[in-house]
């Protein structure tokens, strides 16, 4: 496809379960982000990658959250042992260039814990 | 660090009438400066963004957007909205920072265009 693309666009769960969010980023960009965005708030920067470097994790909230980009591709961003907080729209972006941080975002995937 | 202000979370305005979207930042260094726009359900898409050169910047759908640097400001504006521009705008701001560009966003202006 020609844009990013996100899956699963919608995913309930329980408290206490783990839930993979899958980004598939735009062919050759090099620059991933994940942000989160909670229900009437602005977006809150969770992960960056960029090619082979060490991703940039300051905005991850706690320890139950970590994400991976195989192959300088497709990331997945896992959230364990989900709590009712973590509900939100989960974001990703790529971005083509490091030279003006302009952002390809996808349609996200919206996470419920009941 | 940088930061971003959107004075205005909603903003509600009459469909053909002129508005304007308040964004002011602070950085310490050069910034690139963005507007995103979010439709429901879906995701954010670019509007319009100043890099460099003239101050005055036209996006998509008739959206300007006016880089000024003494003032720290880069309000949007639209001289007649339509329906159809009800959704969720975004000011961000990109500045390079440990070797990586960071990207700060506002927290939202709730455009809500009434017939």
């Amino acid at each position: 496809g020609a844009g990013v693309s996100q899956s699963p666009s919608n995913k309930v769960t329980e408290k206490g379960k783990d839930v993979e969010l899958r980004c598939d980023p735009i062919s050759g960009h090099t620059a991933l982000y994940w942000y989160r965005q909670s229900l009437g708030q602005g977006l809150e920067f969770l992960i960056y990658f960029q090619g082979n470097s060490a991703p940039d994790k300051s905005g991850l909230p706690s320890d139950r959250f970590s994400a991976e980009r195989t192959g300088g591709s497709v990331s997945t961003l896992t959230i364990q042992r989900t709590q009712q907080e973590d509900s939100a729209v989960y974001l990703c972006a790529s971005s083509p260039t490091l030279d003006t941080g302009e952002l390809f975002f996808g349609e996200g995937s919206r996470l419920t814990v009941l | 660090a940088q930061s971003v202000t959107q004075l205005d979370s909603q903003v509600p305005v009459f469909e053909e009438a002129p508005v304007e979207l308040r964004c002011n930042y602070s950085s310490s260094v050069s910034v690139y400066l963005f507007w995103y726009v979010q439709y429901p359900n879906q995701g954010l898409q670019l509007l319009l963004k100043y890099l460099s050169g003239s101050t005055l910047v036209k996006g998509i759908n008739g959206f300007e957007a006016e880089f000024n640097k003494s003032q720290t400001s880069f309000h949007l504006r639209k001289p007649s909205v339509h329906i159809s521009d009800t959704a969720e705008y975004f000011c961000a701001v990109s500045v390079w920072d440990t070797g990586r560009r960071a990207l700060t966003f506002g927290s939202g202006t709730r455009l809500q265009v009434q017939p």
